[in-house]
């Protein structure tokens, strides 16, 4: 089983629409969890660390569920340069010094 | 600040020749990493280095070999190519202490290698 699993998608909506991902994760001892935006094979960037509360950054909102062992991204009011591959990343509190990607979600917002 | 910076960003090579990626960052960063993506596929690690002077394999390190040179520089080795491992290269950093230090990893622009 994969460490880090999502759904590949493609997820296409129009701008202006609200569009959530979940990314499911084996390990319950995982420590850290990110959200990367990848444009078309370019070097993931960082879009937001995902906290246990819950945070919000602009129109993105990330969730972490422990007791499912899922973590959410949520994105308000598309534009079209939200246009990307957003890659999940999960860290192991037992082995720290390893980041598991999943493979991402290709999200295409169209006019 | 350039943060990571990977050389050559593109490199074709002929079977069985070798060379080095370089990977040098300017954020003090203790923990570096190789990473390699093929089309359709995540991230997948190669190898990694948690602080000056070690290392450590990740997924797919056959093939490869690494070295930390010092603090601000993790090189990969190809020893002897093969057109499996034509790829995109990625690098990255992070300024991970310990196991409740919680930072994320820092990327380079990666290297576009095609083996013949």
């Amino acid at each position: 089983r994969k460490e880090v699993e999502q759904d590949p998608g493609p997820f296409n909506v129009p701008e202006g629409a609200t569009v959530a991902f979940n990314c499911t994760y084996s390990n319950s001892a995982s420590q850290s969890f990110f959200w990367y935006r990848q444009d078309c094979r370019k070097e993931p960037k960082l879009l937001m660390s995902v906290y246990s509360s819950g945070n919000e950054d602009g129109r993105f909102t990330a969730q972490l569920n422990r007791a499912s062992q899922y973590i959410s991204l949520l994105i308000r009011d598309s534009k079209l340069s939200d246009s990307a591959t957003y890659l999940c990343v999960v860290n192991s509190l037992y082995n720290f010094n390893k980041f598991y990607f999943g493979s991402g979600t290709k999200l295409n917002v169209k006019p | 600040n350039a943060g990571v910076t990977q050389t050559p960003k593109f490199q074709v090579l002929k079977t069985g020749q070798s060379m080095t990626l370089q990977c040098a960052q300017d954020m003090n960063h203790n923990s570096m990493y190789w990473y390699r993506q093929d089309p359709g596929m995540g991230l997948r690690l190669i190898y990694y280095s948690a602080s000056e002077g070690t290392t450590d394999k990740g997924e797919v390190p056959n093939g490869y070999n690494v070295s930390r040179l010092n603090k601000r520089e993790f090189s990969l080795r190809l020893e002897s190519a093969a057109p499996s491992q034509t790829s995109v290269y990625f690098c990255a950093s992070s300024d991970h202490r310990d196991r409740h230090s919680n930072q994320p990893q820092h990327f380079g622009d990666g290297t576009r290698l095609s083996i013949l």
